[in-house]
């Protein structure tokens, strides 16, 4: 299958900084990725899609202006939690959508896991 | 849009023992795939199965895309089976996966 990867897969950062994260598809360009993220015991919440060369579709409730995506080539999309807060904790997971013959497969990168102290 | 359950919310099994996990959709759906997460946060695509069945060693998978509902089947349970599993959806007419409540399972040496 395709392959997603995602950096870091853990990062600690202070409260009131900025962290990036970034998805990349290794073996197959992306024109579409989605931002998803989970908090403990709980599913998995679509935050936003990310098209390439354009601007991203947030998700109802999702602040854009804290959750900053840009998707400037076929292959990267990032995420960047702008000013992060304890609240902000949580799993992120990014997919990437492929093409088939009977209809879209997504797959997800590994995921970064975000601590906010 | 769209709803998503999944049942049940837990389990816990023996090793060995066989296992159905259902997922049910609110409204009509043009994909649906199957994940496992494992303790570390990573998915595994275990099925894209739209409709019809599919199996693949120990595991199975049924969606019948009328009735709005696919089951995943487990057979001979492993400790290495436990973790969550989902169900996620594209319905129709979007092109965003939704994904279900999940269900934690627990396999016992």
């Amino acid at each position: 299958g395709a392959v997603v990867s995602q950096h870091p897969s853990r990062v600690i950062c202070k409260s009131g900084t900025s962290v990036k994260i970034e998805c990349r598809s290794l073996d197959f360009q992306a024109t579409t990725m989605f931002w998803y993220r989970q908090f403990p015991k709980q599913s998995l919440m679509l935050m936003a899609t990310s098209n390439e060369g354009s601007k991203a579709t947030y998700e109802q409730g999702v602040e854009k202006d804290k959750f900053l995506i840009n998707h400037a080539s076929l292959t990267l999309s990032t995420l960047t939690v702008t000013s992060a807060h304890p609240e902000d904790s949580s799993f992120y997971i990014c997919s990437a959508s492929v093409p088939g013959s009977s209809g879209n497969t997504i797959y997800f990168g590994e995921g970064s896991w975000l601590t906010v102290v | 849009g769209i709803q998503v359950e999944q049942s049940p919310p837990d389990l816990i099994l023996q090793e060995g023992a066989n296992s159905t996990l259902r997922c049910n959709f609110s409204d009509s759906v043009n994909n649906l795939q199957w994940f496992h997460q494992n303790p570390w946060g990573q998915l595994i695509n275990l099925f894209y199965i739209p409709s019809g069945t599919k199996q693949n060693g120990r595991l199975s998978a049924t969606t019948v895309a009328t009735e709005r509902y696919s089951l995943l089947y487990i057979s001979s349970s492993q400790t290495t089976d436990s973790g969550v599993y989902f169900c996620a959806v594209v319905a129709s007419g979007t092109y965003k996966y939704i994904f279900g409540t999940g269900t934690r399972l627990k396999v016992l040496a």
